[in-house]
Parts: structure tokens; sequence; C-alpha cells
């Protein structure tokens, strides 16, 4: 079980407001990655770390931010919440990027009401 | 943009039964990754095919990669309950990771 750990588990947020969403590992892999899952859509790559301080975006990153200080924390905010950001964000981590094919480890996720 | 289409979306079988669940997309993949999850976790790699043709078996689970590494497929012999859960495929091409929607199995006592 990989030392993932996200906060809050679960939260509730009025439209309009920030949210900051925390992912914690222990494992030291350089690759962070935080995507959303909602009916129909699947996993979808919001942003990603390679390193502290380096951050791409992915697919569907309108509306979020991240922050990777340290190797260990990576943050999701919300800058002003919307309803179409009610969703189960998952963290990921990995030892090498995506195009090593290296196995993804995910957290249990953050399930976010905005209402 | 690179689509990974599972099927069926659904599927509800009774234990030992077997089943298998499709993976397919236009685009060849550098290699692909099955994952499970059950509610309220997050997906567990189940296994990664990186070669066409291959095949990998996990006990009773049987994945395959197709030859043009275009497609994938798992079998499962024998379900059991706690096989219930969604199935999730994933592609790499370049560097970019995609995943299918899943297959959501539930295996009935």
């Amino acid at each position: 079980d990989a030392g993932i750990t996200q906060s809050p588990r679960h939260k509730v947020t009025e439209t309009g407001t920030p949210v900051t969403l925390r992912c914690h590992q222990t494992e030291n892999h350089r690759y962070m990655y935080w995507y959303r899952q909602d009916p129909g859509h699947g996993l979808r790559l919001i942003h990603y770390s390679y390193g502290v301080k380096d951050t791409d975006k992915g697919e569907v990153s309108d509306g979020y931010s991240v922050s990777r200080s340290k190797t260990e924390d990576f943050l999701l905010t919300l800058e002003s919440a919307t309803s179409s950001q009610t969703s189960v964000y998952f963290c990921a981590i990995s030892r090498a990027g995506s195009s090593s094919g290296s196995p993804l480890h995910f957290g249990n996720g953050t399930r976010l009401t905005v209402t | 943009t690179q689509l990974l289409e599972q099927s069926p979306q659904f599927l509800s079988i009774q234990e030992g039964e077997n089943l298998t669940v499709y993976c397919n997309s236009s685009s060849v993949f550098s290699s692909l990754q099955w994952y499970r999850q059950e509610p309220g976790e997050g997906p567990v790699l189940l296994v990664t095919v990186v070669t066409g043709g291959e095949v990998k078996k996990l006990k009773r689970l049987t994945f395959q990669f197709g030859d043009a590494r275009k497609d994938s497929s798992l079998h499962i012999t024998a379900a059991q309950p706690g096989d219930t859960g969604l199935y999730l495929c994933a592609g790499t091409s370049g560097s970019r990771l995609t995943f299918g929607e899943g297959t959501q199995l539930t295996v009935n006592p």
C-alpha cells in the first residue's frame, strides 16, 4: 500500500470560494498527479508535477492551480469553485513519467461538492 | 485526442461465470495498464502489458495486448464476488497516459 494520503476526504463548499486539496506521499516518488473522476468521463488529468516547483497542465486544467514546494506534498487549488468542479479528485504518484509506462499509485480520493 | 473505449460499460454476472472486458482504440500504445477500483478507494494496478500479442496471467485473470498494440482484453475465469469493482484500462502513447471510462463489474453470489 503506497503511502499516499489525501486530505480532506470529503468537502462541501459554496460556489465562488477557494478550495485547496492536499496530497502527501511518503514514497519519495518524483512524479505526482491530480486527476478528477466523473461519470461518463473516466479519469482526467488536471495537473502534474515532475519535481519540486516543476508542474505542468493536463487536459482539464482550467480553474485549477497546483503547487509543489516539497517532494512529499502536492496541493491542488480551485481558485473560485464552480458547480462543474463537483467531482472526486484523486492524487497519484509514480517513480517515473508516463512515457515510461511506470505504474501510478493512487490515493483514496477527495469527494468535493460545490453547492 | 486519444480515446480508449471500454466495453461493456456495465456487467452483472453470477458467481462462477466467465467474462471478458475489452479496451479498444484507434491509437497505438507503447504500453497498456489495467487497474481495478473499489468503492471509496483509488485504482490499483493489476498489470502492465508492453509487447504486441503479450498475454499475462494473474490467478484467474488473463490479460492480452493486441498484436497491433491498439487494444487489450481482460478475461476472468470463474468470477467471484471479490472480483466486483470498476476495471480501468490506461494506455501510454508518447508522454500521455489516457484512461478508459471503465467497466463496472458486479459478481452476484
